[in-house]
């Protein structure tokens, strides 16, 4: 059964600190990953979609990198903000055919919370 | 932009009640998705549904129900809300499979 763990699972830094984030997964059949973020009492925001191809993504100060074989992606802050600050899941996509054919469940990790102190 | 909804930010509701929680997408997206959020546990995957009156349980369906008449709605339902079933409800729907989810802002409720 695929796990999907996030370490650690709170974390603060300074304003200005570039970090990474962590996120390893048990089976390597992946379809794909994704990052989200999830402000308090909030809907979550896809930040970041990694296709098991790719090796990483970026989208302006975010970059997620994918290492299949090894189970692991890591999602890099760099130049931290104030408002980073959420909390940030990881998924993954399985590979193979369920009933019905939806192919799209998502196994979510708990997620890391980051404080980016001014 | 994609954008979801869910009828209510919060509810509060008495054990055996029925309750209805209601999601729509604006996107035309063929997948929907019933999640529940809970500290510790993380999200959990309750139904989905992958076109018009089709539906799949997820990893923790009991007590739960869904319904999708259209396309664009996908209802949650609790026939016999119990306190055990609070908790923040999220709705996503994605385009395919496998592509990004789109959340809606999610629905905390509570049972008492």
């Amino acid at each position: 059964k695929q796990e999907v763990t996030q370490i650690p699972a709170a974390l603060s830094v300074p304003e200005g600190e570039n970090l990474v984030l962590n996120c390893s997964f048990t089976d390597s059949a992946i379809y794909n990953l994704q990052w989200f973020r999830q402000d308090p009492g909030k809907g979550l925001t896809s930040l970041l979609l990694i296709q098991s191809s790719q090796r990483e993504q970026t989208s302006g100060r975010l970059n997620a990198s994918l290492d299949k074989s090894s189970g692991r992606s890591t999602l890099y802050i760099a130049a931290s903000q104030p408002g980073d600050s959420a909390t940030y899941l990881c998924a993954v996509s399985l590979y193979g055919v369920f009933i019905g054919g939806s192919q799209g469940n998502l196994i979510f990790g708990k997620g890391t919370k980051l404080s980016v102190k001014p | 932009d994609v954008k979801v909804t869910q009828s209510s930010r919060y509810l509060v509701k008495r054990t055996g009640e029925k309750v209805f929680l209601e999601c729509v997408q604006d996107m035309d997206h063929e997948n929907m998705f019933w999640y529940r959020q809970d500290p510790g546990l993380g999200l959990r995957l309750i139904y989905f549904s992958y076109d018009v009156k089709m539906k799949e349980k997820g990893d923790i369906p009991e007590g739960y129900s869904v319904s999708r008449e259209k396309k664009e709605r996908f209802s949650l339902i609790l026939e016999s809300a119990s306190t055990n079933q609070t908790s923040m409800y999220l709705c996503a729907s994605s385009l395919g499979s496998r592509e990004t989810q789109y959340f809606g802002p999610g629905t905390r409720l509570l049972v008492l």
